[in-house]
């Protein structure tokens, strides 16, 4: 069964510091381009940041989170992370991890994990 | 950064009845539109690719069409679960990836 598995989120308080990461399976992880899509409360999707299956390749990010956090995989692991510094209140949501549809940079978001969830509040 | 505009944001309709979802593209984004449902407490699922393109499993009453800056999604005739929000997604113009803000789709 193809499933990613996110783990990470909690509280936080405003200018700190979380790591979030994702666990996939039932697929060739390293030939996908993999994705951050997160929600805030009662708000519509956005896109975070996207990394292409060779980390040498590319990396791109929402300019709302660009410098502040950064997308990282490991391929020996079958593992997507987000490290997220310095985070505000705005960065509240639940964040999924997703996987497109075909094993390139298609974009088509084909994969969700459940999401896990950041709240950032002091 | 290619804006995608749903509208309408809320429609009332009654199981059976046909549901007409638009998403308008600030510019061109050919075929490359996605369209994508969602329940409360649930992940996204991919409906629709390129357009007009049924993702695995979904029903044949979900149909997709339009290109360049106009799409549509259409549900034939609304089944129970149908009601949800409903998302579009371009990929023709990225970085960045957008989405539409939504329509939500509600039991009248």
């Amino acid at each position: 069964e193809v499933q990613l598995v996110e783990s990470g989120g909690g509280l936080v308080k405003p200018g700190g510091s979380l790591r979030l990461s994702c666990a996939a399976s039932g697929f060739t992880f390293s030939i996908y381009t993999m994705s951050w899509v997160r929600q805030a409360p009662g708000k519509g999707l956005e896109w975070v940041s996207s990394i292409s299956r060779s980390t040498r390749t590319y990396v791109y990010y929402a300019d709302s989170v660009k410098g502040r956090f950064t997308i990282s995989r490991d391929n020996a692991k079958n593992s997507l992370y987000l490290q997220m510094n310095s985070l505000s209140a705005e960065d509240t949501a639940v964040y999924y991890c997703v996987r497109p549809l075909w094993g390139n940079d298609d974009m088509i978001m084909d994969v969700w994990g459940q999401g896990t969830t950041v709240i950032v509040s002091s | 950064e290619t804006v995608l505009t749903q509208f309408p944001a809320t429609l009332s309709l009654s199981p059976g009845e046909r549901a007409t979802l638009s998403c308008r593209a600030s510019q061109s984004v050919d075929n490359y539109l996605a369209w994508y449902q969602q329940k409360p407490g649930q992940a996204p699922r991919l409906l629709i690719y390129d357009a007009s393109n049924r993702a695995t499993g979904i029903p044949a009453r979900f149909s997709g069409s339009g290109s360049g800056t106009d799409f549509t999604l259409t549900i034939s005739s609304l089944e129970p679960e149908d009601f949800a929000v409903y998302y579009c997604q371009q990929r023709k113009n990225w970085p960045p990836l957008t989405f539409g803000g939504g329509t939500r789709v509600e039991i009248k």
